[in-house]
């Protein structure tokens, strides 16, 4: 069975840390890993990366992914209270695209503090 | 402009009930999904369609059945609804290779 697995569960930090969120998976077919932001409704889809060790960046966010590891990490520098959310990571499989199905972790709680 | 709308948001219906969820996406996209988020929080895929054919099919009470009747809609319908089926259901679409794209979920209490 496919399996996402992300640490640390939950983490509290001040504004202006910096944090590092961890992904590892085991899957069959892998096709590409997600990062998604979930505040209170719809998971915000952030990064997808297919290749391993080509950085992704989105401001202060940026994320990599190792397919030899089997691990992705989402950084955030300078944190400000509205990135406070739930980070979860997600690995798309399946045989083909059309075939393809998300399996999720159980997320990542980030509390930044003012 | 919502990309992947859903209704009703909200929903609190008593157990042995039926109720629909309906799911709309103007994004163009060929590929659409749902989920179940429950009360962990844990998002667990439920169904997906590829051009209004049923793609997967997790391990799902055949109580839930969706139902695609063009490739912009998917709706979920949910038979003789039970307590344990209390949870936050999501729709989601894609392009075959592309992120998936989630709505703002439906919130559905079973009392």
């Amino acid at each position: 069975e496919d399996k996402v697995v992300q640490s640390p569960l939950s983490l509290v930090v001040h504004e202006g840390d910096t944090v590092t969120l961890n992904c590892s998976y085991e899957v069959t077919n892998f096709r590409s890993l997600l990062w998604y932001k979930q505040e209170k409704k719809a998971p915000t889809f952030l990064f997808m990366l297919t290749s391993s060790g080509i950085e992704k960046k989105s401001g202060r966010l940026s994320s990599i992914l190792d397919k030899k590891e089997l691990f992705s990490i989402l950084n955030i520098t300078a944190t400000q209270t509205g990135d406070s959310a739930v980070y979860l990571c997600a690995v798309s499989s399946g045989p083909t695209g059309a075939n393809s199905k998300l399996t999720f972790g159980k997320g990542i709680t980030l509390s930044v503090r003012p | 402009d919502t990309a992947v709308s859903q209704t009703p948001k909200y929903l609190v219906t008593q157990m042995g009930n039926d109720k629909s969820i309906k799911c709309e996406q103007n994004l163009g996209h060929d590929t659409m999904y749902w989920y179940k988020q429950d009360s962990k929080k844990f998002l667990k895929i439920m169904f997906s369609y590829n051009n209004k054919e049923l793609i997967i099919n997790e391990t799902v009470p055949n109580r839930f059945s969706p139902k695609s009747p063009d490739k912009a809609h998917l709706n979920l319908h949910i038979n003789s609804l039970e307590l344990g089926d209390s949870a936050v259901y999501f729709c989601a679409s894609s392009e075959s290779r592309g992120p998936q794209y989630f709505g703002e979920g439906s919130w559905l209490t079973v009392v």
